[in-house]
């Protein structure tokens, strides 16, 4: 059964810092490219970022560009998001996807980020 | 960026009757490999998104066979062919093919 556990989460101060990280279980991580999409609360989806399997490649949403860094562990099957400069704006809840032949074929939980003074 | 536009917004139907969700893109979405990486994301209360339908017409593991997808180029539809009281959420359409992969704003699906 494929698991995606995200943690991280919390209430941090703008112009703060968080790391994410997403455990996944029940797949081959390190063959699949996966996905950090975020939700602001009563909002839509927005995708952030993408990672190909070995982490050779990344792209990002204009809005996080600069700020974001997403990177992995296919030793210890984790998925990463390094959030800099944090905004009011970037309060959301964020999931961990897995892609599946460019489709988003699994969902975490998701983990709750809320920037506030 | 390729926007996805959704309709209607909101949607109230009775049980048992059929819905209907449509998802116009401002670019086709077929993709250099000639696949059209157009999905359906259900996401009931209090829950993440799940996969319904992907690549315009597929169901996934799992999906009930009264969900079914539609469409090619910039039009697609998501069909219910007969509602049930578990189907209420928030439905969205979804594209891979280009960067940024974008979402639609999607349709509140609600029992009248």
């Amino acid at each position: 059964e494929v698991q995606l556990v995200e943690s991280g989460g919390g209430l941090i101060q703008p112009g703060g810092s968080l790391r994410l990280s997403c455990a996944a279980s029940g797949f081959s991580f390190s063959t699949s490219w996966m996905h950090w999409v975020r939700q602001a609360p009563g909002k839509g989806l927005l995708w952030v970022s993408r990672i190909t399997s070995d982490g050779s490649n990344t792209n990002y949403a204009d809005s996080v560009k600069g700020r974001f860094t997403i990177s992995r562990d296919n030793a210890k099957n984790t998925l990463y998001l390094q959030m800099n400069s944090l905004r009011a704006e970037d309060t959301a809840v964020y999931y961990c996807v897995r892609d599946w032949y460019h489709t988003k074929d699994y969902w975490g939980q998701g983990t709750l980020v809320t920037v506030s003074s | 960026d390729i926007v996805m536009t959704q309709t209607p917004l909101s949607s109230p139907v009775t049980l048992g009757q059929p819905a209907s969700i449509s998802c116009r893109s401002s670019q086709s979405l077929v993709h250099s490999d000639g696949n059209t990486y157009l999905s359906w994301l259900q996401q009931r209360p209090g829950q993440p998104p799940r996969l319904l339908i992907y690549k315009i017409s597929n169901r996934f593991s799992g999906v009930p066979a009264r969900f079914s997808g539609s469409g090619a180029g910039t039009d697609f539809t998501l069909k219910i062919s007969r509602v049930e009281a578990e189907d209420v959420g928030i439905y969205f359409c979804t594209q891979a093919t280009q960067f940024p992969h974008t979402f639609g704003q999607g349709t509140k699906l609600e029992i009248k």
